[in-house]
């Protein structure tokens, strides 16, 4: 069955220092990634997705992931944190046939400091 | 596109009363789904639709919950009789190959 783990439930970096979110997933068959956040009462916004090709991929607000399948993850990262970045970020997996549904971490929290 | 709309967007109710959320997909989207969100179970997943027919609604919680979809552009989640432990935010999401996109939310409380 798909589950995802996201270790970190809060994370608190300063202003303008780089930020690694953890992501770990698992999946028989070739995962469909994704990393959304969610601003104080707000839904999720898809911050970006993998399905296939290049592992890395370049997200919308300054944001990167990586998919690394030797190691069934796929970590969020930004190199300069801002303050308004602060928010809750979830990892999520979809299947790659079949099903449409998206399996959701507990996600992560993460504050900004100035 | 305005978005995945949902309403109300914050709803409080009595135990044992009926409440309806209400969700417009993103047109043109083929799958919609229902979430829940509380503090201890984080998001669960309620009930999805593929072109409007219900594919899997196995974690609906009870059968006091039920979820319709008469047509592309509209879906309620119902709760009948309401009890205090469903309070929650509760999100419709539409998706398009895969990618979904979420609403707003609909804050329940039940006192």
């Amino acid at each position: 069955a798909q589950s995802v783990t996201q270790p970190d439930i809060h994370i608190t970096v300063s202003e303008g220092a780089s930020l690694e979110l953890r992501c770990n997933y698992s999946y028989g068959a070739t995962p469909y990634l994704f990393w959304y956040v969610q601003s104080p009462g707000q839904g999720l916004q898809l911050l970006l997705k993998y399905f296939s090709g290049d592992t890395l991929v370049q997200g919308i607000k300054g944001f990167e992931a990586e998919f690394k399948r030797s190691q069934s993850s796929f970590n969020l990262r930004k190199p300069s944190v801002h303050w308004s970045d602060a928010a809750e970020y979830f990892c999520a997996v979809g299947e790659e046939t079949g099903a449409n549904n998206l399996f959701f971490g507990t996600g992560t929290r993460l504050t900004v400091i100035p | 596109d305005a978005g995945v709309i949902q309403s109300p967007r914050h709803e409080v109710t009595e135990m044992g009363q009926e409440v309806t959320l209400r969700c417009k997909p993103i047109s043109g989207h083929n799958s919609l789904f229902w979430y829940r969100q509380t503090m201890m179970r984080g998001l669960e997943l309620l009930i999805y639709f593929n072109n409007n027919v219900p594919i899997d609604d196995s974690g609906m919680p009870e059968d006091r919950f039920s979820a319709k979809m008469p047509n592309a552009s509209f879906s309620t989640l119902k709760i009948q009789p309401s009890e205090p432990r469903d309070s929650a935010v509760y999100f419709c999401a539409s998706s398009l190959d895969r990618k979904a996109f979420f609403g707003q939310g609909t804050r329940l409380t039940v006192v």
